[in-house]
């Protein structure tokens, strides 16, 4: 059975740092594309970046609002799945879930999902 | 970058048909088939229902059903039933190699 269990979520004070986790346990997570997806209390979701396999190149891709604050990493001896997110403002407070991408089905979609670890930036 | 166009709420009796729509543009819902649909319930993550465009996952009822037709993708749900009562949201991946989700629908069973 697939899971994704993130955490590290919690209060930040606007330009803080915070450090989200995913735990993934019943497929090959090495050879696994992974995304982070958030969404914003009462709003919809919105797609905040992947990283792929190292396999394929383990590179990153990221949305415009928080390309050059956020980076995504990985380490494959741990299945684990990292969100570093700097310079963090109002507008990131979120749940932010942890997704695998291609593990089920092979197309760029979102097919496993965490139960999402909520992130608060506030004064 | 604005999210794909859904409308904000649909609603059906049980066993009626509804379909939620999904616009965008050249380079993403028009451009790739790659439009997937995720439900949501109240306090849930978001579950898979289709995928490049058609395609149900395993487990998936075949009441759910997608199609696309130019820069609009639709989700329709036959047969409605009360479980299905939740929001449900679009995504399609885009020519900058990065994703755009739909700002979602709410379907409410009458």
């Amino acid at each position: 059975e697939v899971q994704l269990v993130e955490s590290g979520g919690g209060l930040v004070k606007p330009g803080g740092s915070l450090r989200l986790s995913c735990a993934a346990s019943g497929f090959t997570f090495s050879n696994a594309w992974m995304s982070w997806v958030r969404q914003a209390p009462g709003k919809g979701l919105e797609w905040v970046g992947r990283i792929k396999s190292k396999t394929d190149g383990g590179t990153t891709d990221y949305a415009a609002p928080v390309k050059g604050r956020f980076t995504i990493s990985r380490d494959d001896s741990k299945n684990t799945l990292y969100l570093q997110m700097n310079s963090l403002k109002t507008e990131d407070t979120a749940v932010y879930y942890c997704t695998t991408e291609a593990v089920a089905v092979a197309s760029p979609v979102f097919d496993y999902w965490g139960q999402g670890t909520l992130v608060t930036v506030s004064s | 970058q604005s999210a794909l166009t859904q409308p904000a709420s649909v609603s059906g009796s049980p066993g009626q048909s509804i379909t939620i729509s999904c616009t965008g543009t050249s380079s993403d819902v028009g451009g790739y088939n790659y439009v997937s649909w995720y439900q949501q319930h109240p306090g849930k993550a978001p579950k898979l229902m289709i995928y490049e465009v058609s395609n149900r996952p395993s487990g998936v009822s075949n009441r759910f059903s997608g199609s696309k037709s130019g820069n609009t993708a639709s989700l329709t749900i036959s047969g409605l039933q009360a479980e299905d009562e939740a929001d449900y949201y679009c995504s399609s991946y885009t020519s900058s190699s990065t994703f755009r989700f739909g700002g979602g629908t709410k379907l409410t069973v009458l």
